[in-house]
């Protein structure tokens, strides 16, 4: 069965530092693999996703994120957080159904 | 373009009182559809999903219920809420091309 973990369930990082959210899958094949991002009482809004093409996917808002097969990791990544930046985000994958991590909330300092 | 609609936005009810939560999806055909609930806290859990009409696979055994009686319509449904049914309820779609799930903007159930 698939499982993603998130390592931290709450990170803090000053306004522009680096942001990297981590994200571990268990999968035998290479699966699907997201980001989404959760402002608070609403849905679930895409950040980026890995589709097997190229390992260092672009998303909006200036995240990224690295598929590396080896450590069976796709961290999230910014340069520099803003305050908007604040939100919980969750790592999903995907092979027949989605599977989320618990999710990370992310707080951003001035 | 496709949406996603969901409501109502906030619910209280009674335990022991019915309930039902609707999605529906505009601008696609034949769409994967999911409900998840997330309790405060914690991730995501998938209840149902649809793969069409009538069709529907659960997930985790419990109180509650989902039917399709349309393509792109999907509803959650209890026939006695509990106060472990509270919870932010959410819909989702996945079109036939897409790889990813698009979310509605959820439902927020507190069961008093």
């Amino acid at each position: 069965a698939q499982s993603v973990t998130q390592l931290g369930s709450h990170v803090s990082v000053s306004e522009g530092a680096l942001v990297l959210l981590r994200c571990n899958y268990s999968s035998s094949v290479p699966p699907y693999l997201f980001w989404y991002v959760q402002y608070p009482n609403q849905g679930l809004q895409l950040l980026l996703k890995y589709t097997s093409a190229a390992t260092l996917v672009k998303g909006i808002n200036g995240f990224e994120a690295e598929f590396k097969k080896s450590e069976t990791s796709f961290h999230l990544t910014k340069p520099s957080a803003h305050m908007s930046d604040a939100a919980e985000y969750f790592c999903a994958v995907k092979r027949q159904n989605f599977v989320f991590g618990p999710g990370t909330r992310l707080s951003v300092l001035p | 373009s496709q949406t996603i609609h969901q409501w109502p936005a906030t619910l209280v009810q009674p335990v022991g009182s019915p309930l039902s939560l609707e999605c529906t999806v505009e601008g696609t055909s034949n769409p994967n559809l999911y409900w998840y609930r997330q309790a405060a806290g914690r991730g995501l859990q998938l209840l149902f999903y649809s793969v069409g009409i009538g069709q529907i696979s659960s997930e985790v055994p419990q109180n509650l219920s989902a039917s399709r009686p349309q393509d792109r319509q999907f509803i959650l449904s209890s026939k006695k809420l509990l106060l472990s049914d509270s919870g932010f309820y959410l819909c989702a779609w996945r079109g036939q091309f897409n790889t990813e799930a698009f979310f509605g903007q959820g439902t927020r159930l507190t069961v008093v």
